[in-house]
């Protein structure tokens, strides 16, 4: 099984709303990735969870807040979200997250966030 | 980190080989290519990835120059469905294996 999941697919949340974006995968991998996809751009890495610590966090501001309960999972925890938050976020996964670039991620299909 | 240049669009007929270059001249010695493609609404998928030598799977082969400034993704025969937007990217060395993805290519391929 190499599906990495995501919910909801979907997400429509006022800037006063607290919500939170989960991510799932069960082919044991110990490194686990927060991405934001703006339209006709590339993912831009936020945050990297690695055997269930963060390892890196690219500058993200404190209304995205990420937590790794188990090595299967990860959430993104929003909170006062702007509208230019809107975007598509992806997670992904791999078997590890080293320092070293020989592993190939596996990514979810994404949860696209509309602040409104 | 290092960056990576693409064109920003590419053009094939189905059957046909597609060859999808990226530039990525300040490249590290300890940094990974790795090339991932997205179909609309859809998450990126991993194609093939490489350091030195090319390498070859059942998806794809990338050719990386001696110098390792730029390299190339080869699909050998493109189908309507290899339509999508490559990425080519650079991890590992000096970005702690974080992966920094370039602007992407369109690839259209024509029946």
């Amino acid at each position: 099984d190499t599906e990495v999941t995501q919910t909801p697919k979907h997400l429509v949340m006022g800037m006063t709303n607290k919500k939170s974006l989960k991510c799932e995968q069960h082919m044991g991998h110990r490194a686990m990735y927060w991405y934001k996809q703006k339209a006709k751009k590339p993912p831009e890495l936020m945050f990297v969870y690695s055997y269930e610590k963060l390892s890196i966090n690219e500058s993200v501001p404190s209304r995205f807040s990420p937590e790794c309960p188990n090595s299967s999972l990860l959430n993104l925890h929003l909170h006062a979200l702007q509208p230019e938050d809107s975007a598509l976020y992806l997670c992904a996964s791999s078997q590890e997250s080293t320092g070293q670039g020989n592993y190939e991620q596996y990514f979810g299909p994404g949860t696209r966030l509309t602040v409104t | 980190d290092a960056k990576t240049t693409q064109p920003n669009s590419m053009e094939s007929n189905e059957e046909e080989p597609v060859h999808l270059p990226c530039n990525h001249s300040t490249i590290s010695g300890t940094d990974y290519i790795h090339w991932y493609r997205q179909l609309p609404s859809q998450g990126p998928e991993y194609v093939i990835h490489g350091l030195t030598s090319n390498v070859n799977n059942r998806m794809a082969s990338l050719a990386i120059a001696e110098d390792r400034k730029s390299s190339t993704l080869i699909l050998h025969r493109a189908t309507l469905r290899d339509a999508a937007v490559y990425y080519c990217g650079l991890a590992g060395g000096t970005s702690y294996g974080k992966l920094t993805f370039g602007q992407g290519t369109i690839l259209t391929v024509h029946p």
